[in-house]
């Protein structure tokens, strides 16, 4: 089974600022993708962003990015210009590999809080 | 409604009592997963449901927990004679399905004390 590690276990960041959460895996398949899950206080789990390993480009989703380092196996998550709502826990997540590829491993996450 | 759909929300059973919970996807997706997060940690798969296939069983902690779906809808997770250690939200999501993992949508959760 994958691996993935989140080490910041909980983040305070000021409204209007940016954030990184730190994501890093471990995996021996070539081709790979990576997914990024927000946990607000409700508890559903609501897909951020998505990158493949074979994408060349880092993918964005509006306020979400992701810095994606192939050889270092990390994969943060960048959330620009932070919002109250913003205020959730954050999952990092690859699948388990590629022949149980709907198997997803999530890390242990991280709690980020908004500051006004 | 539109998302998927958890029942109970809140469940508290004694040790030894079965539970049964409840997911109701959303229409037309294929894929039906469970997973359960304990408190303070990531999500553990437990199974997955895709169409008419055989669930993909693996991640079932022990054989006191068993899930089905039927009419490839609505799934139901059994545990039988509860443990402590059974205490833990049960996450169910669905997918339009495929073994390329694509975005799941889960529902809310079931959040289950065994006292």
């Amino acid at each position: 089974a994958q691996k993935i590690t989140q080490t910041q276990p909980g983040m305070f960041v000021q409204e209007k600022e940016a954030v990184t959460l730190d994501c890093t895996y471990d995996t021996s398949d070539q081709s790979y993708g990576l997914f990024w899950y927000k946990q607000p206080s409700s508890g559903e789990m609501i897909f951020l962003i998505y990158q493949g390993s074979y994408d060349e480009q880092n993918a964005t989703e509006g306020r979400y990015s992701l810095n994606f380092q192939k050889a270092r196996k990390s994969a943060n998550l960048v959330i620009s210009a932070s919002q109250l709502g913003d205020s959730a826990m954050y999952f990092c997540a690859i699948p388990e590999d590629c022949s149980n590829d709907y198997k997803l491993s999530f890390g242990a996450g991280t709690t980020v809080t908004v500051r006004a | 409604g539109a998302g998927v759909s958890q029942s109970p929300s809140n469940k508290v059973t004694e040790k030894g009592k079965d539970v049964e919970l409840r997911c109701d996807p959303i229409s037309g997706h294929t894929a039906l997963y469970w997973y359960r997060q304990s408190l303070g940690q990531g999500l553990e798969f437990l199974i997955y449901f895709q169409g008419n296939s055989a669930p993909d069983k693996s991640g079932l902690p022990s054989d006191r927990f068993s899930a089905e779906r039927t009419g490839g809808s609505v799934s139901t997770l059994t545990i039988q004679r509860t443990q402590q250690e059974d205490s833990a939200v049960y996450l169910c999501a669905s997918s339009f399905g495929g073994r390329v993992a694509g975005e799941l949508f889960f529902g809310e959760g079931s959040r289950l004390t065994v006292l």
